[in-house]
């Protein structure tokens, strides 16, 4: 069965320093998406992205915040400058065509620990 | 915005018991809801899904109520079996994005 495959599944960091996460959804999916899940809580929604462009952004998503889809089958996240309050993990998720009354379907995540 | 809560932190059941996790919505213009399963160290595992204008679906040994009324849904499952310890979530869709709740650890006793 197809899957979103996330990379790395641990990323650490020095605070400051710039971090990419990378994600390969599953092929022929329109819709992409990033959330984070702190420790202990619920997941959030960061960003939506179709037909190259953000469709979507929560207020976590702040300038610090990119996303990127830089060939056919890559889907990046970038933070800027890291903050210890970035620790968390990352899930990336896709979606097929369609109103949005279809699953999406989640990789499984990039722990990110910001020293 | 959108509220999305369980009502139970923790369910422990019995093996071949039935189990039913709970979820209340907030805001009335969410039309699509999803159940996802996440084991430890792993991605939210899509469930089933059910749209605004169904109050209930069925998949395998798993069964979505949805009262839109009171904005509530429920998952319930058949004859819950060691593999299904896990925590569960409802999502609400909003736009693009899902809110999720909380979610509500399963353990499944033998």
């Amino acid at each position: 069965e197809p899957e979103v495959t996330q990379t790395p599944s641990h990323q650490v960091t020095q605070m400051g320093q710039e971090v990419i996460l990378r994600c390969v959804p599953i092929s022929n999916h329109l819709y992409f998406y990033w959330y984070r899940q702190i420790l202990g809580q619920k997941v959030e929604f960061l960003v939506s992205f179709y037909n190259n462009e953000i469709s979507e952004k929560s207020e976590i998503f702040d300038d610090q915040f990119s996303v990127e889809r830089p060939d056919g089958s890559n889907f990046t996240l970038k933070i800027r400058s890291t903050k210890l309050e970035d620790s968390a993990m990352y899930f990336c998720a896709s979606r097929d065509r369609g109103w949005k009354d279809q699953p999406q379907h989640f990789g499984d995540g990039t722990r990110l620990s910001i020293l | 915005g959108e509220s999305v809560g369980l009502h139970l932190p923790t369910l422990s059941v019995q093996e071949g018991d039935n189990s039913i996790i709970n979820c209340a919505y907030s805001n009335s213009a969410s039309d699509y809801f999803i159940w996802y399963k996440q084991e430890s160290g792993k991605g939210p595992q899509f469930i089933i899904d059910i749209r605004s204008n169904m109050d209930k679906r069925q998949g395998q040994r798993v069964t979505v109520l949805l009262n839109k009324t009171v904005k509530h849904l429920s998952l319930q499952i058949a004859a819950t079996q060691p593999g299904d310890s896990a925590v569960y979530f409802c999502a609400a869709a909003s736009g693009y994005a899902l809110n999720f709740g909380k979610g509500t650890s399963l353990l499944v006793t033998p």
